[in-house]
């Protein structure tokens, strides 16, 4: 089962506009992941963030993290078409280290 | 650096042939996972070996298996395949020193079952 879930399942807008997605857990995390696929490909490491923290930052990505809700939010700002992919969260949590992936969010950027 | 490598990267078998993936780690991880990713049930974790041990189990079946070399190399195992083991097969390499560890991620293997 999924342990993460993300928020939309797709995402359509056009380059410069921000695009956000979020993902809702459902046990208490030790962290959490993002990471981006291209079209049937390897997914990449986007960011992590530990759950004593709120909030980091990797150039146009924003992640946040509210461990009271149990969700967090990835933000892209001035997106590009180059960020058309699929968006993952993962999270581990008690005892592992092993992520447990979301559905993820189809973001497709219109140039 | 050269990234998580699989091969093969496509694969087309029939029903009830066995298969076998390969996957050689980033140079110095000694952790490799396995995930399977459909369309119907996203990316579903396999196993994860570590200095050629099992370490972690996910929920499929025993026709999946795996082992590790003495390499940190990996291969994958798919005894009396079924249609529903078409999928994107994914392998990741880690540190597997912690829970703050990065999963750095192959291209895949595309298999089809006919």
């Amino acid at each position: 089962s999924q342990q993460g879930e993300e928020d939309p399942q797709a995402l359509s807008i056009q380059e410069g506009e921000n695009a956000t997605m979020n993902c809702s857990y459902k046990t208490s995390i030790n962290n959490l992941q993002w990471y981006r696929q291209n079209s049937g490909r390897g997914l990449v490491h986007l960011i992590l963030i530990r759950s004593n923290e709120r909030e980091k930052h990797s150039g146009r990505l924003r992640v946040t993290l509210d461990t009271s809700k149990k969700s967090s939010s990835l933000l892209i700002t001035a997106s590009r078409a180059a960020d058309t992919a699929s968006y993952f969260c993962a999270s581990a949590s008690g005892g592992s280290y092993i992520p447990t992936f979301g559905r993820g969010t189809s973001l497709i950027v219109h140039p | 650096k050269a990234g998580v490598t699989q091969t093969p990267r496509y694969l087309i078998k029939t029903r009830g042939q066995q298969v076998t993936l390969s996957c050689s780690p980033i140079s110095g991880h000694r952790s490799v996972s396995w995930y399977q990713q459909t369309p119907g049930q996203g990316l579903q974790f396999l196993f994860e070996y570590f200095s050629e041990t099992q370490r972690n189990k996910g929920n499929f079946p025993g026709r999946f298996s795996g082992r590790q070399f003495s390499n940190s190399r990996s291969e994958m195992n798919v005894s009396t395949l079924e249609l529903g083991d078409s999928a994107l097969y994914l392998c990741a390499s880690s540190l597997g020193t912690g829970e703050a560890d990065t999963q750095y991620f192959g291209p895949g293997t595309r298999l089809t079952v006919l």
